[in-house]
């Protein structure tokens, strides 16, 4: 069965400082994989996704996730935090194949501080 | 602009009483879904919908029930059966092929009363 673990429940960095949240799978075959953000009472909504080719993808707001087999890991990186990239961030992982199944991991709550 | 409306913002539930928590989208999805979003849970699926008058249980569907009568529409009924539904409600659509990612709305948040 896939599934996603993201260790860090809370994060704490301040503004201007670079910013790397973590992400493992389980997954048998080649997966898919995203980062969600999602701001308190909001919906989530798509940063970057990862299917195929560059290890290295870049999303919006200057973030960018790199894909490492070896690790089963997706981290997401960010060189400087701004203020407004305080939310939470969800990891997810989609089947290849059938019915697209997506697990997402529990989340991390990221504060920014002046 | 296509996306996912979701309504209302919040809602009110008194025991023993059923409420429906609306979903539309203007963009096309074939496939629908429902996740109830609980604090340090994250995600988890309630029910799932690939195509029109077709839905499937997803991992936590006791106490819900779903309808899907048009591709745009994808209700969610808490029934009195769920003792817990106090929660944040998530509805998202997705092509349904491929790699295709799911695009969220802004969520019900429900209560009891």
């Amino acid at each position: 069965a896939q599934s996603v673990t993201q260790p860090d429940i809370h994060i704490t960095v301040s503004e201007g400082a670079s910013l790397e949240l973590r992400c493992n799978y389980s997954y048998g075959a080649t997966p898919y994989l995203f980062w969600y953000v999602q701001s308190p009472g909001q919906g989530l909504q798509l940063l970057l996704k990862y299917f195929s080719g560059d290890t290295l993808v870049q999303g919006i707001k200057g973030f960018e996730a790199e894909f490492k087999r070896s690790q089963s890991s997706f981290n997401l990186r960010k060189p400087s935090v701004h203020w407004s990239d305080a939310a939470e961030y969800f990891c997810a992982v989609l089947n290849s194949g059938g019915y697209q199944k997506v697990t997402f991991g529990t989340g991390t709550k990221l504060q920014v501080i002046p | 602009d296509g996306g996912i409306t979701q309504s209302p913002k919040y809602l009110f539930r008194k025991e023993g009483q059923n409420v429906t928590l609306s979903c539309e989208q203007n963009l096309n999805h074939d496939a629908m879904y429902w996740y109830r979003q609980d604090p340090g849970q994250g995600l988890r699926l309630i029910y799932y919908s690939q195509i029109v008058n077709d839905f499937q249980k997803g991992d936590i569907a006791e106490g819900y029930s779903v309808s899907r009568e048009k591709k745009e529409s994808f209700p969610l009924t808490v029934t009195s059966a769920q003792k817990n539904p106090t929660a944040f409600y998530l509805c998202a659509s997705s092509i349904g092929q491929g790699s295709s990612p799911q695009h969220f709305g802004d969520g019900t948040r429900l209560s009891i009363l």
